[in-house]
């Protein structure tokens, strides 16, 4: 049972390019979520999905985008990569009210 | 502005006595209360809940206790381990939490042996 599987690990893109954060999860859990984690703070909402085919903003939506065409996927896009985005992104997933169940992050540097 | 505070950025505690983290919430909308644990280079991992119909919520080593009319809840350790040397996030959600958690800053906690 893999849990929520995050790639790539690590990764350096150059400002204006663009990419595409994959997250899949195989606990049939129909709530998923993007966080990023910038050094010193909380992790802060993105996007989430309550089930495929929804989506809908979070906290810091701008410059990113998702789509859920299936229950098990959730991959975050970044169109015009800023210095900006530079982050720690996490993606997550659960039932409903209860535990979330984190990946093991993606590390992102824009240059 | 920060819905949930944790203002203790870091915590040094010695081995085998009680760890104490804290954290306070403004949104009177929160029922439900997380804490996770997070290593290095890791995702967090879920700890221990609250729901704010209870005071208090125990699991071996680690109980949380909330505190509703001070709009503050509490994680303690006992005893604590060199292993609990981590970052504690606390988290809450309003309304089954479908919409997310929000975080606070976390602490860094440092069991010394």
């Amino acid at each position: 049972n893999a849990g929520v599987t995050q790639t790539p690990k690590f990764r350096i893109l150059k400002i204006g390019q663009s990419m595409t954060l994959q997250c899949a999860q195989d606990m049939n859990h129909n709530y998923m979520y993007w966080y990023r984690q910038d050094p010193g703070m909380g992790l802060k909402l993105i996007y989430y999905s309550v089930g495929a085919g929804i989506t809908d903003k979070g906290e810091v939506p701008n410059g990113y985008n998702v789509s859920r065409s299936t229950t098990e996927d959730f991959p975050l896009r970044l169109e015009l990569a800023a210095p900006s985005q530079t982050s720690v992104y996490f993606c997550a997933s659960t039932l409903l009210e209860g535990e979330a169940f984190f990946g093991q992050g993606t590390r992102l540097t824009v240059v | 502005d920060q819905q949930v505070k944790q203002n203790s950025p870091s915590l040094s505690v010695q081995e085998g006595r009680i760890s104490i983290l804290n954290c306070d919430y403004t949104n009177s909308m929160f029922d439900y209360f997380l804490w996770y644990k997070k290593y290095p280079a890791e995702g967090p991992t879920f700890l221990i809940s609250i729901s704010s119909i209870k005071d208090k919520n125990e699991d071996g080593r680690f109980t949380v206790f909330l505190n509703k009319s001070a709009k503050h809840l509490s994680l303690h350790i006992v005893p604590s381990q060199p292993g609990d040397s981590a970052v504690y996030f606390c988290a809450a959600s309003d309304g089954g939490g479908a919409d997310g958690l929000t975080f606070g800053k976390g602490t860094h906690l440092i069991i010394q042996p």
